[in-house]
């Protein structure tokens, strides 16, 4: 089947530790997506690539660190400086060129920081 | 600064009843505006998308109103199903000048049976 893959559904961490939240997809997408989503606030972008080796900060990048070396993976690491860590975090890919309104989203990850 | 505006932030719906969601945005440079649902500890999911230049699309019991003057936009559930209990979001991109999705804030739906 293909799709994307976060794991783990569930994440435990306490303040000042750094720590990564893995997304793979089997799509064979070149885009893929970081979102941060918090109760009334919708999903607000965070990182995005667009091909191996290239990404750009979305509107919340600030604490948040990404890498790209392979098309089918884009890691996302929550670092000790992002002030508010505990949300659910999704990652999402699409197809450069086709139709960018559709995102295919993983099933989260739901990061609690104490 | 938020672009897509969404109300309600939640709707309870009696059975075969209709929800109205609601959106308004601010960038005229839009050119897509999609809606996504989302089921409890799932990622959202395409529902249905429109293009500006149309008024409305209906795809079953699902139906985008367009309104671009007002620069406004609605999604209808007719005969609502507890099925549909989920968390409902518009969207709105540029699509020629990149893939960057604009979000609302979500608006979370129960049908009550």
């Amino acid at each position: 089947d293909g799709g994307i893959t976060q794991s783990p559904k569930y994440l435990f961490r306490k303040e000042g530790q750094n720590v990564t939240l893995s997304c793979e997809q089997n799509l064979n997408h070149d885009a893929m997506y970081w979102y941060r989503q918090d109760p009334g606030q919708g999903l607000r972008l965070i990182y995005y690539s667009q091909i191996v080796n290239d990404f750009q900060k979305g509107d919340i990048a600030e604490g948040y660190s990404v890498s790209r070396e392979k098309k089918e993976s884009f890691p996302l690491t929550v670092t000790s400086a992002q002030k508010n860590p505990t949300a659910f975090y999704l990652c999402a890919s699409n197809r450069v060129g086709g139709s960018s309104y559709e995102q295919y989203f993983g099933p989260g990850t739901r990061l609690t920081v104490t | 600064q938020q672009q897509v505006k969404q109300s309600p932030q939640s709707l309870i719906v009696q059975k075969g009843g209709i929800s109205i969601i609601n959106c308004a945005y601010e960038n005229t440079a839009f050119d897509y505006f999609p809606w996504y649902q989302q089921f409890p500890g799932k990622g959202p999911a395409l529902l249905i998308a429109i293009r500006p230049d149309v008024s409305e699309k209906k795809e079953g019991r699902f139906t985008i109103s367009f309104n671009k003057s007002a620069k406004q936009f609605s999604l209808h559930i007719m005969d609502s199903q507890p099925g549909d209990s989920a968390t409902y979001f518009c969207a709105a991109i540029i699509e020629t000048s990149g893939s960057r999705l604009t979000f609302g804030e979500g608006t979370q739906l129960t049908v009550n049976p």
